[in-house]
């Protein structure tokens, strides 16, 4: 079957890094994406990866190791508004997306 | 303002009662999709569309029906509906639906079913 796994709460602090792992297995592999889903909202795009290494788009970083089937988000100079769910998906060999059940992420003072 | 809507946000409605949620976009996106989420469960696709006239099953298609009789519009039916079709449903679009194309999604409808 298809599996997408990843921790279900983090808790980090305001100004801080923190770095959330994805770990997928899928029938085929055509890109992994992250979205960011605010409590009672819809969730919203971040970053795509369909080769191996980092991403860099601002405080956010995306990274993928398709041989480990394993990528990660890392969010620098964390915010408050950074409080959110951390949604990841693997696009499959049917070009479906596959979603993980979210990472909560709580943002201290 | 361009975006996707949905309606309604949200609904109670009594089990075995048939129900419609609607979804349009005006990006003029090809494809178009239904998910549902569940606590603890990611996003779960019902039905997609790759374009209009054309419609697939997803992961959980049982107990749902669509249609894509133009490039906006993409209702959700639920034909006779269960406790257990209690969820919040998203729509979603994308400009071709492969390869890099991120989605974007309405703001969801939440459905109970009593």
């Amino acid at each position: 079957g298809q599996n997408i796994d990843q921790p279900t709460e983090m808790t980090a602090t305001e100004g801080a890094i923190v770095q959330i792992n994805c770990t997928y297995q899928t029938s085929g592999f055509n890109g992994l994406f992250w979205y960011q889903q605010h409590a009672g909202e819809a969730p919203t795009f971040l970053s795509y990866n369909v080769l191996d290494g980092l991403e860099e788009k601002g405080r956010f970083s995306s990274f993928l190791s398709r041989s480990k089937g394993y990528s990660y988000l890392l969010l620098k100079e964390l915010q408050m508004k950074d409080s959110a769910s951390y949604l990841c998906a693997v696009r499959d060999s049917n070009y479906q997306l596959i979603w993980g059940a979210g990472t909560k992420l709580i943002i201290k003072p | 303002i361009a975006g996707i809507t949905q309606a309604p946000t949200s609904q109670i409605l009594a089990a075995g009662r048939r129900m419609t949620l609607r979804c349009t976009q005006d990006m003029r996106h090809n494809a178009m999709y239904w998910y549902r989420q569940d606590l603890g469960l990611g996003l779960r696709l019902i039905h997609y569309s790759n374009t209009a006239g054309t419609t697939g099953k997803g992961e959980v298609p049982d107990g749902y029906s669509v249609s894509r009789a133009n490039t906006d519009d993409f209702p959700l039916t639920l034909a006779s509906a269960v406790p257990s079709q209690t969820s919040v449903y998203f729509c979603a679009s994308s400009p071709r639906g492969g390869g890099g194309d991120e989605q974007f999604f309405g703001p969801g409808t939440r459905l109970t079913v009593l």
